[in-house]
């Protein structure tokens, strides 16, 4: 089964740095991109970018590129999004979702449970 | 950037009744739309991907159609699990997808 596993709930203050993960099995990790999608308390789905843990190719959405930073380490199957200092407007439940490079069948598909981040003083 | 507008934004069906959703691109994806499903406190699902495949384990209640920039999820009769929030997106411009905004299909 293709299962995507991240990291715990965290809670953090304002400019905190902060590393959360999403951990791969059941599949080739190396052969399909992972994205991240961002979702605010209550509000809909935004999507943040996507890596290529083969090559560690990334792609920004053009609102969060400089915000964060997207990496992957293949020998562990575990991609990862990052901030350098986290602000109260980056308290939301973030997604990670296997996707494809082939336009063709690029949707999103499985998705991780989520992890929770909650940036409060 | 493709904007994906979702309407109604709140749709009241009963149950087993049918409900539609609508989903438009500001230009063309071709076919290159996915429909999602996120129940309460879960992460999104993938229902339907290429307008209108349904997604393994997807019951054939759910479809889907259209094609460039107007698109329709209909489920034909609606069960408990069924109230959620639906969410399209189009995959069609990568790397830059977008989502639309949700419609939550609410118990009338």
């Amino acid at each position: 089964e293709v299962q995507l596993e991240q990291s715990g709930a965290e809670v953090k203050k304002p400019g905190e740095s902060l590393k959360i993960s999403c951990k791969g099995s059941g599949y080739t990790f190396t052969r399909y991109w992972i994205a991240w999608v961002r979702q605010m308390p209550g509000k809909g789905l935004e999507w943040m970018g996507i890596i290529y843990p083969g090559d560690s190719q990334t792609r920004y959405s053009p609102s969060f590129q400089g915000q964060v930073i997207m990496s992957a380490d293949k020998s562990i199957s575990t991609a990862y999004l990052q901030w350098s200092s986290l602000k109260a407007s980056d308290t939301a439940m973030y997604y990670c979702a296997r996707t494809s490079a082939d336009i063709g069948a690029a949707w999103f598909d499985p998705w991780g449970q989520g992890t929770l981040v909650t940036v409060s003083s | 950037e493709i904007v994906m507008t979702q309407s109604p934004a709140t749709l009241s069906v009963s149950p087993g009744e049918r409900a539609t959703f609508s989903c438009r691109a500001s230009q063309s994806v071709n076919s290159n739309l996915a429909w999602y499903r996120q129940k309460p406190g879960q992460p999104p699902s993938l229902l339907i991907y290429g307008a209108s495949t349904r997604a393994t384990g997807i019951p054939a209640r759910f479809s889907g159609s259209g094609s460039g920039t107007e698109f329709t999820l209909t489920i034909s009769s609606l069960q408990s699990e069924d109230f959620a929030v639906y969410y399209c997106q189009q995959y069609g411009n990568w790397p830059l997808y977008t989502f639309g905004q949700g419609t939550k299909l609410e118990i009338k």
